[in-house]
């Protein structure tokens, strides 16, 4: 597509209940990335991929949280048991090289926000 | 540890004022710099990016941003706002043997008529 795309944008659910999170990255981009922006904490680092494989995980915040990736496209993040502190809104991103640093820019999807109720 | 800091949370300016918004650094090495800017209901947009060598960036949609090495400081400037500059403005660092971004915690932009 023209952009990266998330989807569901506004997910509410109830305390307990899992979730998943979409990113639809633009076509041929080979990293994804994966961050949480809560009110004035600015963007938390979750997860990258590179292709189907995830070389840093070190910002999931728990055991709950897991993302995967297929075909080098597509990628969900899943919340499980959620808590009420797991609401933000969740933030995709991809770039079309190896390191995204190497060009610097990651395009971003509008975000899914989450409310835990 | 490898952090961001944008002191200022929320700033306000008139429009045609010019415009600095803070950001200071800690990395380990020669960092990548970048900003970014959000807009109400609107993805993440980069501004500009700082690799190496002239410290002083030109970025799209007017803006610039000067590297200071020995401040830790990456400052993003305009001369003169405009009202559609309105939005939240995140610094953020990387590194070419890194696979993540850092973002710092924003500053909101407000123009005031």
């Amino acid at each position: 597509g023209a952009g990266v795309s998330q989807s569901p944008s506004n997910k509410v659910t109830e305390k307990g209940k899992d979730v998943e999170l979409r990113c639809d990255p633009i076509s041929g981009h080979t990293a994804l990335y994966w961050y949480r922006q809560s009110l004035g904490q600015g963007l938390e680092f979750l997860i990258y991929f590179q292709g189907n494989s995830a070389p840093d995980k070190s910002g999931l915040p728990s055991d709950r949280f897991s993302a995967e990736r297929t075909g080098g496209s597509v990628s969900t993040l899943t919340i499980q048991r959620t808590q009420q502190e797991d609401s933000a809104v969740y933030l995709c991103a991809s770039s079309p090289l190896t390191l995204a640093v190497n060009t610097g820019e990651l395009f971003f999807g509008e975000g899914s926000r989450l409310t835990v109720l | 540890a490898q952090s961001v800091t944008q002191p200022d949370i929320h700033i306000t300016v008139s429009e045609g004022a010019s415009l600095e918004l803070r950001c200071n650094y800690s990395y380990g090495a020669t960092p990548y710099l970048f900003w970014y800017v959000q807009s109400p209901g609107q993805g993440l947009q980069l501004l500009l990016k700082y690799f190496s060598g002239d410290t002083l960036v030109q970025g799209i949609k007017g803006f610039e941003a000067e590297f200071k090495r020995s401040q830790s400081s990456f400052n993003l400037r305009k001369p003169s706002v405009h009202w559609s500059d309105a939005a939240e403005y995140f610094c953020a660092v990387g590194h070419s043997s890194a696979s993540k971004i850092i973002f710092g915690s924003g500053t909101r932009l407000s123009i005031r008529p």
